[in-house]
């Protein structure tokens, strides 16, 4: 089975402040890679994913993360964060081969504070 | 815009009821999967499905039961609810376009089922 750690269950920061929220995986196949986001009391929604090519993807809000394969890591960025960036967010991975299943870490709760 | 709606953003039940989630999705999408959301422990496969009628264990599949009779609505099952089993419950759905696994997952809002 996947494993997805996400490192912090928890990172609060000050607005304005960069900010990285940390992914590891273990596999020894090929993966996709995806972040959700989730907002209070929402449901989750696609942030970026890196399925292939260039191992930096972007997000429209601002976010980007970064496909390392030799340390298995797709940690998530922000050089300048907002309060409304305020929710908790997933790592997920899926490996080609499972009908579409994802994996999801635990999560991190990004607090961002004024 | 694709939606996911789930039958109840909350729900209350009592030990030992039969408890039905309702998610309908609206995109024509082939793979449907039922999550549960708890503190600490991320989202937890419970089962999904990648067509009508069939049916795949996910991760903690154990007091739970699904029933996919239409592309576009996947039920989950509480035969004899537990107070174990309140949580948050989400519902996804996914195509099934080119390479499997590459499609990204659409999220209900969430239905916060409590068993007293």
């Amino acid at each position: 089975a996947q494993s997805v750690t996400q490192l912090d269950s928890q990172v609060p920061v000050f607005e304005e402040a960069p900010v990285e929220l940390r992914c590891n995986y273990s596999s020894s196949v090929s993966v996709y890679l995806f972040w959700y986001v989730q907002y209070p009391n929402q449901g989750l929604q696609l942030l970026l994913k890196y399925l292939s090519g260039s191992t930096l993807v972007e997000s429209i809000n601002g976010f980007e993360a970064e496909f390392n394969k030799s340390q298995t890591s797709f940690h998530l960025r922000k050089p300048s964060v907002h309060i409304s960036d305020t929710a908790e967010y997933f790592c997920a991975v899926s490996r080609g081969s499972t009908l579409g299943r994802l994996y999801f870490g635990r999560g991190t709760q990004l607090t961002v504070w004024p | 815009d694709v939606k996911v709606t789930q039958s109840s953003r909350y729900l209350v039940k009592r030990t030992g009821e039969k408890v039905f989630l309702e998610c309908v999705q609206d995109m024509d999408h082939e793979n449907m999967f039922w999550y549960r959301q708890d503190p600490g422990l991320g989202l937890r496969l419970i089962y999904f499905s990648y067509d009508v009628k069939m049916k795949e264990k996910g991760d903690i599949p154990e007091g739970y039961s699904v029933s996919r009779e239409k592309k576009e609505r996947f039920s989950l099952i509480l035969e004899s609810a537990s107070t174990n089993q309140t949580s948050m419950y989400l519902c996804a759905s996914s195509p099934h376009t080119g390479l499997a696994g590459t499609d990204e997952q659409y999220f209900g809002p969430g239905t916060r089922l409590t068993v007293t």
